[in-house]
């Protein structure tokens, strides 16, 4: 199957730093990305759209300054968190959509869990 | 817009015993429905999906689902519960109205007693 991987895994910073995550699809190209926000015990929230070399889609309450997402080739997508904050704590998820025709399935990483001291 | 339900945030069975994990689905078209698993501070693995060909869909791990356009239903069930089934379940839809993005149900925590 599909495989999609993240780094890092984990990260621990300071507030006020930038951190920067990224999503790599390892075994096919991926012109769409997804990044995901998932809370303790909650569901995942589509933070936005990552499409190669074109700006991403954020979607609505999401602040696009904040969160720089940077798809720069076909097989990596970055998310930047930036000047991060306590509350930018989460565990952030992305997916990669497999371009198979008739298929909208997404592939998901193993997720980053963000700490901001 | 595009919408999933799922019934019961948690679910409780016995080793062994019949898995039922519920989600009904709201779309103005027709939808794909996928079932994810999620094990503690790990990413989503598919488990299923239904992608208008047969209602019927098997999975790995020996799950499956049946898509009910009557009911707007999409429920997973698994004959025979095993320890390692234990994780957190999300129902998901995409397509209609969503386009490409997939919205998610709020999960169904599973948990498999001895």
């Amino acid at each position: 199957g599909a495989v999609v991987s993240q780094h890092p895994s984990r990260v621990i910073c300071k507030s006020g730093t930038s951190v920067k995550i990224e999503c790599r699809s390892l075994d096919f190209q991926a012109t769409t990305m997804f990044w995901y926000r998932q809370f303790p015990k909650q569901s995942l929230m589509l933070m936005a759209t990552s499409n190669e070399g074109s700006k991403a889609t954020y979607e609505q309450g999401v602040e696009k300054d904040k969160f720089l997402i940077n798809h720069a080739s076909l097989t990596l997508s970055t998310l930047t968190v930036t000047s991060a904050h306590p509350e930018d704590s989460s565990f952030y998820i992305c997916s990669a959509r497999v371009p198979t025709a008739g298929s909208e399935t997404q592939y998901f990483g193993p997720g980053t869990r963000l700490l901001v001291l | 817009a595009q919408s999933v339900t799922q019934l019961g945030s948690h679910v409780s069975v016995s080793e062994g015993a019949l898995v039922l994990l519920r989600c009904n689905y709201s779309s103005s078209v027709p939808p794909y429905l996928f079932w994810y698993v999620q094990y503690p501070n790990q990413g989503l693995q598919l488990l299923l999906k239904y992608t208008s060909a047969a209602t019927l869909v098997k999975g790995i791990n020996g799950f499956e689902a049946e898509f009910k356009k009557s009911e707007t239903s999409f429920h997973l069930t698994k004959p025979s519960a095993h320890m390692s089934d234990a994780a957190e379940y999300f129902c998901a839809v995409s397509g209609g109205g969503g386009g490409n993005k997939l919205t998610f149900g709020t999960g169904t925590q599973l948990k498999v007693e001895l």
